[in-house]
């Protein structure tokens, strides 16, 4: 099975930057993706590392450390419109996805 | 029109009921997926059919069960409510090609 671990709940302010960071303990493992949920809605896909390193889109980079079981969501010059949940995310064999917890960033004038 | 479609949006019925929670994709993708979203604990997988043929459970299927009617189509079934199932569910596709998932807007379920 797998299972994964991220903080509850981040606060930042505009143009700040924020990390969110991801532990998991997988069998399977076959990449780390990150999604975005603004209250009420579906989530989003934002970013997929299946191999190691940093991947870099916009203001968004996801890193990922496969020795490490760890990666981690940088959140760059943080808008309003970035307060929302993000969840990382397990890939598994046939496409499955594990999701965790979530993390709620909430982002202050 | 969205690329994937859930019915109703919202839902209330009660306990011992059947209901039907429905599914449509005009992404063209063969892998189709049932979650439930709990507050706090993210979305967890109820089941997955990755063609019209192939249906398999997912890590919580108990008092569930599902229809692949067309590669487009994919039903969520509660056979008989109970209120623990009151959740927001989602419906997701995706292909290995495109990388992601896409997710309907969901349904709020409320079991009372």
């Amino acid at each position: 099975g797998q299972s994964l671990e991220q903080p509850s709940e981040v606060t930042a302010v505009e143009g700040a930057i924020v990390q969110i960071n991801c532990t998991y303990q997988t069998s399977g493992f076959y990449g780390l993706s990150w999604y975005q949920q603004h209250d009420g809605g579906a989530p989003t896909f934002l970013s997929y590392n299946a191999l190691d390193g940093l991947e870099e889109t916009g203001r968004f980079s996801s890193f990922l450390s496969r020795s490490d079981s760890y990666g981690y969501l940088l959140l760059q010059e943080l808008q309003m419109k970035d307060s929302a949940s993000y969840f990382c995310v397990g890939g598994a064999a046939g496409n499955k996805l594990t999701f965790g917890g979530g993390t709620r960033v909430l982002v202050k004038p | 029109d969205a690329d994937v479609t859930q019915t109703p949006r919202n839902r209330i019925t009660k306990t011992g009921k059947r209901i039907m929670l429905e599914c449509s994709q005009t992404k063209g993708h063969d892998r189709m997926y049932w979650y439930r979203q709990d507050p706090g604990l993210g979305l967890r997988l109820i089941y997955y059919s990755f063609d019209v043929k192939d249906i398999n459970k997912g890590e919580i299927s108990d008092g569930y069960s599902v229809s692949r009617q067309a590669q487009a189509k994919f039903s969520l079934s509660l056979e008989s409510a109970i209120p623990n199932q009151t959740a927001l569910y989602f419906c997701a596709t995706s292909d290995l090609a495109e990388g992601g998932y896409t997710f309907g807007s969901g349904t709020r379920l409320t079991v009372v």
